[in-house]
């Protein structure tokens, strides 16, 4: 099934930005996120729908309920300017979002 | 520390064939499921391919399917993508990276992935 994300979200230094991935029943599977600069490889932020990676910033935090999972950034930082993929496990292959282009104004 | 090398890539015709390689190191290969995963020009991320951590189950993206075989081998600590067939369309960095989950498990994420190889196909 697909995953569906905004192309992109404009966020202003210190305020908090919320990305979202929809699709049908969302809540029921397992969802993470990844940041991805360009030239770099991605980077896992978020899995198992909250749980965050050893060396990830607290004010990286991800929910999941319904048909919407969210990534949101608190106190965003220009550092956190990068695209942002959910990902999602769908009967034995993976299914990634199109990304969120974050913008730190 | 973990590490994952890809290498194998290049410019082809299509119809052409290509091998990726993946190289391991820094943890125990051969307990983990590992994944192919590629990005083309200017566009998100597309899953590939999976395998389990003894190759005995293999997944494929539809977009790929019955073109490219994943495979591994532990005594090398190498994860592969032969492809075949290739299509202009399959122009795109490819990555390798690393899922701490079982094949049959439901998390399934990527927590460490390769600085990618890039392929283009192209006449």
């Amino acid at each position: 099934s697909e995953l569906t994300q905004a192309p992109s979200v404009s966020v202003s230094p210190g305020q908090t930005a919320s990305i979202t991935c929809s699709a049908d029943k969302l809540g029921d599977k397992n969802t993470c996120w990844y940041q991805h600069k360009p030239g770099q490889s991605p980077v896992l932020v978020i899995y198992q729908n909250s749980q965050r990676p050893s060396g990830i910033p607290e004010r990286f935090s991800g929910s999941n309920s319904g048909n919407t999972a969210t990534l949101t950034i608190s106190g965003t930082q220009a550092m956190d300017e990068a695209d942002y993929y959910c990902q999602a496990w769908d009967t034995s292959t993976a299914v990634f979002g199109a990304g969120t282009k974050v913008t730190v104004l | 520390q973990v590490q994952l090398v890809e290498s194998g890539g290049g410019v082809v015709q299509p119809g052409m064939s290509l091998r990726l390689s993946c190289a391991a190191s820094g943890f125990s290969f051969g307990s983990y499921t590992m994944h192919w995963v590629r990005q083309a020009p200017g566009k998100g991320l597309e899953w590939v391919a999976v395998i389990s951590y003894d190759g005995s189950n293999k997944d494929y993206a539809d977009s790929v399917k019955g073109r490219f075989t994943i495979s591994r081998d532990k005594s090398k600590n190498t994860l592969f993508l032969q492809m075949i067939s290739l299509r202009t369309e399959d122009t795109a960095l490819y990555y390798c990276a690393r899922d701490p989950d079982s094949y049959s498990g439901s998390l399934h994420y990527l927590d460490y992935w390769g600085q990618g190889t890039l392929v283009t196909v192209s006449s």
